[in-house]
């Protein structure tokens, strides 16, 4: 079975500085998509980064990287310059298309405060 | 161009009852996904509807049950509440075809449902 695992229930950063979110997975397959996703007070779940499996070359998108490593299964989240809007829950996610099932697997979440 | 909307959004129903929630995807979208998160966890995948039928399904009892229309809107079913039924019920829509089973996934603010 695949699982998705966040050992971090909480974290706090103070503003402008830059905070790591780890993840851990299981798998048996190799070709598969990791993502971050957001989900603030409005509840709605909101895409960060996305990774696929196949390349090696780690995502980024503007103050968000990732730290994929693909043989210890792990995926974790690094924002740097982290803003007031940045707090929020944070679900590590995985889908493995080539097991015919498009549906996520989420993580338990990281609950992540930034303070002023 | 509207996102994915949900209704109602929260309700509070009795053990032993029926709940109906009802979800219109992304304008262009044609396979709306259900998820149920439970307080403090991540979500969990119900099922997938695609032309009007149940693609796949998670680990879910009979008890929850979905239909999708013609014009891809779509509703959640849950018979003889339990008080362990209460959680935010996310639909998520995206497209069929190409990465858009895998990328392009919109979700909804959720249905809050509070089983008393």
């Amino acid at each position: 079975a695949q699982t998705v695992t966040q050992s971090q229930p909480e974290m706090s950063v103070q503003e402008a500085e830059t905070v790591t979110l780890s993840c851990t997975y299981d798998t048996s397959e190799n070709n598969y998509y990791l993502f971050w996703y957001k989900q603030p007070p409005s509840r709605q779940m909101i895409l960060v980064i996305r990774q696929e499996a196949y390349k090696q070359q780690n995502a980024t998108e503007n103050r968000f990287s990732v730290n994929f490593q693909k043989a210890a299964k792990s995926f974790s989240l690094k924002i740097s310059d982290s803003q007031l809007g940045d707090t929020a829950m944070y679900f590590c996610a995985f889908m493995a298309p080539p097991s015919g099932t498009y549906k996520y697997i989420f993580g338990t979440g990281t609950r992540l405060k930034v303070l002023a | 161009d509207a996102g994915v909307t949900q209704s109602p959004t929260h309700l509070i129903k009795t053990r032993g009852q029926q709940v109906t929630l009802r979800c219109s995807p992304k304008s262009g979208h044609d396979t709306v996904s259900w998820y149920q998160q439970a307080l403090g966890q991540g979500p969990q995948f119900i099922f997938q509807y695609y032309e009007e039928e149940e693609r796949q399904r998670g680990n879910f009892p009979d008890r929850f049950s979905g239909h999708q229309f013609p014009n891809y809107s779509s509703e959640l079913n849950v018979n003889a509440l339990l008080l362990g039924d209460s959680a935010l019920y996310l639909c998520a829509s995206s497209l069929a075809t190409g990465t858009g089973r895998i990328y392009g996934y919109t979700f909804g603010s959720g249905t809050r449902l509070t089983v008393v």
